[in-house]
């Protein structure tokens, strides 16, 4: 059971290129999401989904898109990158399906990708 | 606007004894819920534990207990008899438990645990 899975896990970029981020899992959850977290931060939500076709804001959504045409995948788009953007990036997903105090669900992470943009 | 609040930055304690990570939160929903992650210096994110913001019992899931007072907002952290392998950074998060934003996680700066032989 592969879960969260990230791709890729070290990137290195430079200012104005453009990449995208690949996130898949494979537990069929509706709800995936997208944080990123900066050196001695806690994440922070750069988008997320609650189903496929269906994408929101999150905190910190600027210079980044994203879109969900399957269950399984959530892709995160990087345009113009910035050195601002050099952060870690966190996947993660769950059931969605209730409230957790009554099905007790739980959000799965990804492992992580390093992201540095010089 | 949620908030969560962790104020030590840094902490220490020796094998085998127990230790108490703060966290305090901020929010106007009346059901929310209350995670702590550990993050070790690979990276990963791993749940530790989750609280209800209506049970009425406090969590434990082997070493880990939260202690939650939901007047005095806080959700801290015990973790009992440590361990070398305990040593890596802790975030308390928080998550309105409604709707769409369900899973939505709120984090703290975090607190770095180090445990000593």
């Amino acid at each position: 059971n592969a879960g969260v899975t990230q791709t890729p896990k070290f990137r290195i970029l430079k200012i104005g290129q453009s990449m995208t981020l690949q996130c898949a899992q494979d537990m069929n959850h509706n709800y995936m999401y997208w944080y990123r977290q900066d050196p001695g931060m806690g994440l922070k939500l750069i988008y997320y989904s609650v189903g496929a076709g269906i994408t929101d804001k999150g905190e910190v959504p600027n210079g980044y898109n994203v879109s969900r045409s399957t269950t399984e995948d959530f892709p995160l788009r990087l345009e113009l990158a910035a050195p601002s953007q050099t952060s870690v990036y966190f996947c993660a997903s769950s059931p969605g399906t209730g409230p957790f105090i009554v099905t007790g669900n739980t959000i799965y992470f990804g492992e992580g990708s390093w992201l540095t943009v010089v | 606007a949620q908030k969560i609040t962790q104020t030590q930055p840094g902490m220490f304690v020796q094998e085998k004894e127990a230790v108490t990570l703060d966290c305090t939160y901020d929010t106007s929903d009346q059901s929310y819920g209350l995670f702590w992650y550990k993050q070790p210096s690979s990276g990963e994110m791993i749940f530790l534990i989750y609280q209800g913001s209506y049970d009425e019992q406090n969590a434990t899931e082997g070493r880990y207990s939260l202690n939650f007072q939901k007047a005095r907002k806080s959700a801290n952290l015990v973790i009992s008899a440590s361990q070398l392998g305990d040593s890596a950074m802790y975030f308390c998060a928080m998550s309105p438990d409604r709707g769409s934003t369900l899973g939505r996680l709120y984090f703290g700066r975090g607190t770095q645990l180090t445990v000593w032989p």
